[in-house]
């Protein structure tokens, strides 16, 4: 998992509240991105930045939301909005976003909502 | 569309076998093709990445290949051994004018038995 960190492992949450997702990374990467995965599908991207203060989204952005204040965290935030919230949430770091960089990615954190 | 189609869904081997997964791609333009291994509840770890002009990439008992041609790739395992058991997930770059995105497979979830 190299330098990457998320927390918590595990999250439960009841449906109709906001929930934020940690990812910190020591590996002085620029770039960051959430990821979700889905029992028999391919990561889908929710958001990633590529420089402090900068964030894009992704394919699947709606009902989430994120900030980039420090080069070393970018937490995610998974709002009320997002209809089935349930997944397991993967953060990854490379150092920039260049075709050939190489992503690293933190355990997960496995959130459940019922 | 851009997919990444990865078969079988899923694999059982006796240790010490060799096993071979593939992948089929139709990721339009190309920048270079990823295999990562997931361990259940963990984060992928990159095991290759191969770029068009490269045909074969090994990584220890991982052998990844690549025909750009026919747009498909295959990853070989050699001697197989518990720790292998995994999800193995191909990813393709789909190159700069498309923000360097990755296309995610699903994964093939391979067991090695005893």
């Amino acid at each position: 998992d190299g330098g990457i960190t998320q927390s918590p492992k595990y999250l439960f949450r009841k449906e109709g509240q906001n929930v934020t997702l940690s990812c910190e990374q020591n590996l002085n990467h620029d770039a960051m991105y959430w990821y979700r995965q889905d029992p028999g599908q391919g990561l889908r991207l929710i958001y990633y930045s590529q420089i402090v203060n900068d964030f894009q989204k992704g394919d699947i952005a709606e009902g989430y939301s994120v900030s980039r204040e420090k080069k070393e965290s970018f937490p995610l935030t998974v709002t009320s909005a997002q209809k089935n919230p349930t997944a397991f949430y993967l953060c990854a770091s490379s150092k920039t976003s260049g075709a050939f960089n190489e992503q690293y990615f933190g355990p997960g954190t496995r959130l459940t909502v019922t | 569309k851009n997919q990444v189609e990865q078969s079988p869904q899923s694999l059982i081997i006796l240790e010490g076998k060799n096993c071979t997964l593939q992948c089929n791609y139709t990721v339009s333009p190309f920048s270079n093709l990823r295999w990562y291994k997931q361990d259940t509840g963990r984060g992928p770890v990159s095991l290759t990445i191969m770029t068009f002009s490269e045909n074969t990439k090994s990584n220890g008992r991982y052998t990844a290949t690549l025909d750009a041609d026919t747009k498909q790739s295959s990853l070989h395992i050699t001697a197989s051994q518990l720790s292998d058991s995994a999800s193995y997930i191909c990813v393709v770059s789909a190159g700069r004018e498309y923000g360097n995105k990755l296309v995610f497979g699903a994964g093939t979830i391979l067991r090695v038995k005893s």
